[in-house]
Protein backbone atom coordinates (compact mmCIF):
# COMPACT_ATOMS: atom_id res chain seq x y z
CA UNK A 1 0.00 0.00 0.00
CA UNK A 2 1.00 3.54 -1.07
CA UNK A 3 1.89 5.84 1.26
CA UNK A 4 2.41 9.38 1.04
CA UNK A 5 3.88 11.35 3.95
CA UNK A 6 4.18 15.37 3.31
CA UNK A 7 6.31 17.94 5.31
CA UNK A 8 6.64 19.80 7.30
CA UNK A 9 3.19 19.28 8.79
CA UNK A 10 2.97 23.18 9.16
CA UNK A 11 4.73 25.51 7.40
CA UNK A 12 5.03 29.24 8.81
CA UNK A 13 5.87 31.96 7.03
CA UNK A 14 5.47 35.58 5.78
CA UNK A 15 4.51 37.04 2.40
CA UNK A 16 6.68 37.39 0.27
CA UNK A 17 9.22 35.22 1.50
CA UNK A 18 9.74 31.62 -0.47
CA UNK A 19 7.28 28.16 0.07
CA UNK A 20 8.75 24.64 -0.78
CA UNK A 21 6.19 21.62 0.19
CA UNK A 22 7.27 17.96 0.35
CA UNK A 23 5.69 15.11 -0.58
CA UNK A 24 7.53 11.81 0.15
CA UNK A 25 6.24 8.29 -1.18
CA UNK A 26 6.80 5.14 0.57
CA UNK A 27 7.42 3.95 -3.09
CA UNK A 28 8.99 4.86 -6.39
CA UNK A 29 5.53 6.13 -8.21
CA UNK A 30 4.83 7.50 -11.82
CA UNK A 31 4.45 10.83 -12.61
CA UNK A 32 0.94 10.76 -11.56
CA UNK A 33 1.58 13.23 -8.50
CA UNK A 34 -0.81 16.19 -8.17
CA UNK A 35 -0.82 18.95 -5.84
CA UNK A 36 -4.00 20.82 -4.58
CA UNK A 37 -4.52 23.77 -2.21
CA UNK A 38 -7.67 23.72 0.12
CA UNK A 39 -9.04 26.99 2.14
CA UNK A 40 -10.93 26.24 5.19
CA UNK A 41 -14.90 25.65 4.31
CA UNK A 42 -13.50 25.29 0.28
CA UNK A 43 -12.93 22.41 -1.35
CA UNK A 44 -9.20 21.13 -2.37
CA UNK A 45 -8.68 22.97 -5.62
CA UNK A 46 -5.73 21.42 -8.12
CA UNK A 47 -2.83 23.27 -8.60
CA UNK A 48 -0.17 20.79 -10.37
CA UNK A 49 -0.73 17.76 -12.21
CA UNK A 50 1.32 15.05 -13.84
CA UNK A 51 4.56 16.62 -11.25
CA UNK A 52 4.93 19.65 -12.96
CA UNK A 53 1.88 20.89 -15.49
CA UNK A 54 0.00 23.84 -13.72
CA UNK A 55 -3.57 23.45 -13.56
CA UNK A 56 -6.05 25.74 -15.58
CA UNK A 57 -5.61 29.69 -14.32
CA UNK A 58 -3.19 28.77 -11.67
CA UNK A 59 -0.22 31.26 -10.90
CA UNK A 60 2.92 30.53 -12.15
CA UNK A 61 4.69 31.35 -8.89
CA UNK A 62 3.61 27.67 -7.89
CA UNK A 63 5.99 24.90 -9.67
CA UNK A 64 5.95 21.41 -8.80
CA UNK A 65 8.88 18.47 -9.47
CA UNK A 66 10.58 15.45 -8.98
CA UNK A 67 10.70 11.88 -9.27
CA UNK A 68 10.72 8.60 -7.97
CA UNK A 69 10.13 8.97 -4.35
CA UNK A 70 10.41 12.83 -4.15
CA UNK A 71 8.19 15.53 -4.70
CA UNK A 72 8.08 19.18 -4.07
CA UNK A 73 5.69 21.95 -4.91
CA UNK A 74 6.99 25.45 -4.42
CA UNK A 75 5.69 28.66 -4.23
CA UNK A 76 8.23 31.03 -5.20
CA UNK A 77 6.66 33.97 -3.51
CA UNK A 78 3.98 33.82 -1.16
CA UNK A 79 0.97 35.92 -1.44
CA UNK A 80 -1.72 36.33 1.30
CA UNK A 81 -4.15 34.49 -0.30
CA UNK A 82 -1.69 31.28 -1.04
CA UNK A 83 -1.90 30.68 3.18
CA UNK A 84 -3.81 27.00 2.94
CA UNK A 85 -3.14 23.57 3.51
CA UNK A 86 -1.64 21.50 0.64
CA UNK A 87 -2.42 17.80 -0.51
CA UNK A 88 -0.49 16.11 -2.96
CA UNK A 89 -2.49 12.82 -4.34
CA UNK A 90 -1.04 10.04 -6.70
CA UNK A 91 -3.15 8.02 -8.83
CA UNK A 92 -2.62 4.37 -9.40
CA UNK A 93 -3.85 2.11 -12.32
CA UNK A 94 -5.57 -0.14 -10.04
CA UNK A 95 -7.33 2.66 -9.72
CA UNK A 96 -6.28 4.12 -6.80
CA UNK A 97 -5.90 7.94 -5.33
CA UNK A 98 -3.38 8.23 -2.04
CA UNK A 99 -3.79 11.22 -0.49
CA UNK A 100 -0.91 12.69 1.74
CA UNK A 101 -2.00 13.68 5.24
CA UNK A 102 -1.29 17.75 3.99
CA UNK A 103 0.65 20.43 5.26
CA UNK A 104 -0.72 23.55 6.27
CA UNK A 105 0.90 27.16 5.45
CA UNK A 106 0.26 29.67 7.94
CA UNK A 107 1.41 33.49 8.11
CA UNK A 108 4.61 33.48 10.44
CA UNK B 1 -14.50 22.26 -15.07
CA UNK B 2 -17.82 20.40 -14.20
CA UNK B 3 -20.61 21.95 -11.89
CA UNK B 4 -21.32 19.69 -9.10
CA UNK B 5 -23.49 19.67 -6.59
CA UNK B 6 -23.97 17.29 -3.47
CA UNK B 7 -27.28 16.20 -1.43
CA UNK B 8 -28.22 14.17 1.15
CA UNK B 9 -29.49 13.65 4.57
CA UNK B 10 -26.88 15.24 6.99
CA UNK B 11 -27.94 12.85 10.01
CA UNK B 12 -27.58 9.27 10.04
CA UNK B 13 -28.17 6.93 12.58
CA UNK B 14 -25.00 3.95 13.39
CA UNK B 15 -25.81 1.06 11.46
CA UNK B 16 -27.69 2.45 9.01
CA UNK B 17 -27.24 3.68 5.15
CA UNK B 18 -25.66 6.81 3.98
CA UNK B 19 -27.04 8.17 0.79
CA UNK B 20 -25.85 10.83 -1.29
CA UNK B 21 -26.24 12.37 -4.41
CA UNK B 22 -24.02 14.07 -6.88
CA UNK B 23 -26.14 16.25 -9.26
CA UNK B 24 -23.77 16.82 -12.72
CA UNK B 25 -24.10 18.69 -15.73
CA UNK B 26 -25.43 16.63 -18.39
CA UNK B 27 -22.61 16.89 -21.07
CA UNK B 28 -20.18 15.87 -18.66
CA UNK B 29 -21.66 12.22 -17.90
CA UNK B 30 -20.17 10.42 -21.01
CA UNK B 31 -16.73 12.18 -20.90
CA UNK B 32 -16.33 12.52 -17.42
CA UNK B 33 -15.60 10.14 -14.47
CA UNK B 34 -17.16 10.80 -11.07
CA UNK B 35 -15.69 10.10 -7.81
CA UNK B 36 -16.75 10.22 -4.01
CA UNK B 37 -14.16 11.48 -1.89
CA UNK B 38 -14.68 12.05 2.39
CA UNK B 39 -13.20 14.46 4.79
CA UNK B 40 -13.44 13.94 8.60
CA UNK B 41 -13.40 17.14 10.13
CA UNK B 42 -9.65 18.36 10.59
CA UNK B 43 -8.21 15.92 8.51
CA UNK B 44 -6.98 14.56 5.52
CA UNK B 45 -8.66 13.09 2.00
CA UNK B 46 -9.67 9.64 1.70
CA UNK B 47 -11.13 8.51 -1.97
CA UNK B 48 -14.13 6.38 -1.68
CA UNK B 49 -14.45 5.02 -4.86
CA UNK B 50 -15.48 6.32 -8.89
CA UNK B 51 -17.62 5.12 -11.59
CA UNK B 52 -17.65 6.03 -15.22
CA UNK B 53 -20.91 5.20 -16.80
CA UNK B 54 -21.97 2.31 -15.27
CA UNK B 55 -19.07 0.50 -17.44
CA UNK B 56 -16.64 1.31 -15.38
CA UNK B 57 -16.17 1.41 -11.44
CA UNK B 58 -14.11 0.95 -8.68
CA UNK B 59 -13.74 1.13 -4.99
CA UNK B 60 -11.32 1.99 -2.26
CA UNK B 61 -10.34 -1.25 -1.29
CA UNK B 62 -11.06 -0.28 2.61
CA UNK B 63 -14.48 0.67 1.91
CA UNK B 64 -15.41 -1.82 -0.62
CA UNK B 65 -18.14 -4.08 1.19
CA UNK B 66 -19.88 -1.48 2.46
CA UNK B 67 -19.97 1.08 -0.55
CA UNK B 68 -22.55 1.11 -3.55
CA UNK B 69 -22.45 3.78 -6.42
CA UNK B 70 -24.69 4.05 -9.21
CA UNK B 71 -25.24 6.75 -12.14
CA UNK B 72 -28.71 7.85 -13.21
CA UNK B 73 -28.78 9.83 -16.55
CA UNK B 74 -31.96 10.67 -16.47
CA UNK B 75 -31.41 12.49 -13.87
CA UNK B 76 -27.71 13.55 -14.35
CA UNK B 77 -27.05 12.44 -10.71
CA UNK B 78 -24.24 9.94 -9.13
CA UNK B 79 -24.80 8.29 -6.46
CA UNK B 80 -23.38 6.96 -3.20
CA UNK B 81 -24.48 4.40 -0.65
CA UNK B 82 -22.56 3.43 2.27
CA UNK B 83 -23.74 0.72 4.24
CA UNK B 84 -23.54 -0.03 7.82
CA UNK B 85 -22.10 3.20 9.13
CA UNK B 86 -20.63 4.42 12.29
CA UNK B 87 -18.95 7.22 13.70
CA UNK B 88 -15.77 6.62 11.65
CA UNK B 89 -17.87 7.57 8.58
CA UNK B 90 -18.79 11.27 9.77
CA UNK B 91 -17.15 13.60 7.28
CA UNK B 92 -17.56 16.17 4.70
CA UNK B 93 -18.51 14.18 1.29
CA UNK B 94 -17.51 15.41 -1.48
CA UNK B 95 -18.14 14.40 -5.26
CA UNK B 96 -15.41 15.16 -7.89
CA UNK B 97 -14.26 14.71 -11.49
CA UNK B 98 -12.13 13.96 -13.88
CA UNK B 99 -11.87 13.70 -18.07
CA UNK B 100 -11.88 10.10 -18.57
CA UNK B 101 -8.92 9.07 -19.98
CA UNK B 102 -7.18 11.54 -18.05
CA UNK B 103 -8.53 10.94 -14.27
CA UNK B 104 -4.70 11.02 -12.79
CA UNK B 105 -5.97 14.14 -11.39
CA UNK B 106 -9.58 15.78 -10.37
CA UNK B 107 -10.07 19.42 -11.74
CA UNK B 108 -13.68 19.56 -10.58
CA UNK B 109 -14.80 19.60 -6.89
CA UNK B 110 -17.94 20.07 -5.42
CA UNK B 111 -18.69 22.44 -2.72
CA UNK B 112 -19.06 19.01 -0.07
CA UNK B 113 -22.01 17.97 1.82
CA UNK B 114 -21.68 17.12 5.95
CA UNK B 115 -22.60 13.94 7.53
CA UNK B 116 -22.75 12.84 10.90
CA UNK B 117 -23.73 9.80 12.22
CA UNK B 118 -24.95 9.68 15.44
CA UNK B 119 -27.88 8.50 17.56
Amino acid sequence: ELVLTQSPVTLSLSPGERATLSCRASQSITGYLAWYQQKTGQPPRLLIYGTSTRGSGIPDRFSGRGSGTEFTLTISRLEPEDFAVYYCQHYSNSPMYTFGQGTKLEIK
Amino acid sequence: QVPLQESGPRLVEPSETLSLTCTVSGDSISTHSFNWIRQPAGKGLEWIGRMYLTVNINYNPSLKSRVTMSLDTSKNQFSLRLTSVTAADTALYFCASCRWGRCDYLDSWGQGTPVTVSS
